[in-house]
């Protein structure tokens, strides 16, 4: 089965920094969509993208649907400890994930 | 308050053993999905049902069967012809079967070890 291109896979940040994390796809997808796993939990949706070129904010977060439609990326200004975690993206109508961005925070 | 409940959190079976895994949701969501979760590998689709009473294969369903009879309920059973069936199952529901732009809600998972 498909599956998307998430990178990078691991980040190791210190807390204060700006993350970036992006998601790549040989297909066009309609909807993108961007999760967030706690350790031992379920994900849980962040942002949801409808529209190519769209750009929108939660709190600290800030997501793009790329032009091309194949793409997508996710920022976090200004990384805290509750950051920690699983970060995946999905390309909705195909039911696929990324493999995720497992972020890792010093104090 | 309205969710998705997965029981139960962690399971442990001896290798040969069929095992069923539960989940419940009160969202009044018509699509059901089964994911399977190793590190390093992300999601995948091991089967989803948009009604009652119909199901499909996602892409790894080999090994693994479900049922839909009821609305709320998606039972995932590992059978013993799964060969690596130690992982964390993930539950989730969507309010429109297969509409492309509906997010999926999660449970919290269940762990399964097999030995």
């Amino acid at each position: 089965g498909q599956q998307l291109n998430q990178s990078p896979q691991s980040m190791f940040i210190q807390e204060g920094e700006d993350v970036s994390m992006n998601c790549t796809s040989s297909s066009i997808f309609n909807t993108w969509l961007w999760y967030k796993q706690d350790p031992g939990e379920g994900p849980v949706l962040l942002i949801a993208l409808y529209k190519a070129g769209e750009l929108t904010s939660n709190g600290r977060l800030t997501a793009q649907f790329g032009i091309t439609r194949k793409d997508s990326f996710l920022n976090i200004s200004a990384s805290i400890p509750s950051d920690v975690g699983i970060y995946f993206c999905q390309g909705a109508q195909k039911l696929v994930f990324g493999q995720g961005t497992r972020l890792t925070i010093n104090p | 308050d309205g969710g998705i409940t997965q029981s139960p959190k962690y399971l442990f079976r001896k290798e040969g053993q069929n095992v069923t895994l539960s989940c419940e949701q009160n969202l009044n969501h018509d699509a059901m999905y089964w994911y399977r979760q190793d590190p390093g590998q992300g999601l995948r689709l091991i089967y989803y049902s948009q009604i009652v009473n119909d199901f499909q294969k996602g892409d790894i369903a080999e090994g693994y069967s479900v049922s839909r009879e009821k609305k709320e309920s998606f039972p995932l059973t590992v059978t013993s012809a799964q060969k690596n069936p130690t992982a964390f199952y993930l539950c989730a529901s969507s309010i429109l079967a297969g509409q492309a732009n509906s997010p999926l809600h999660f449970g919290n998972g269940t762990r399964l070890t097999v030995t």
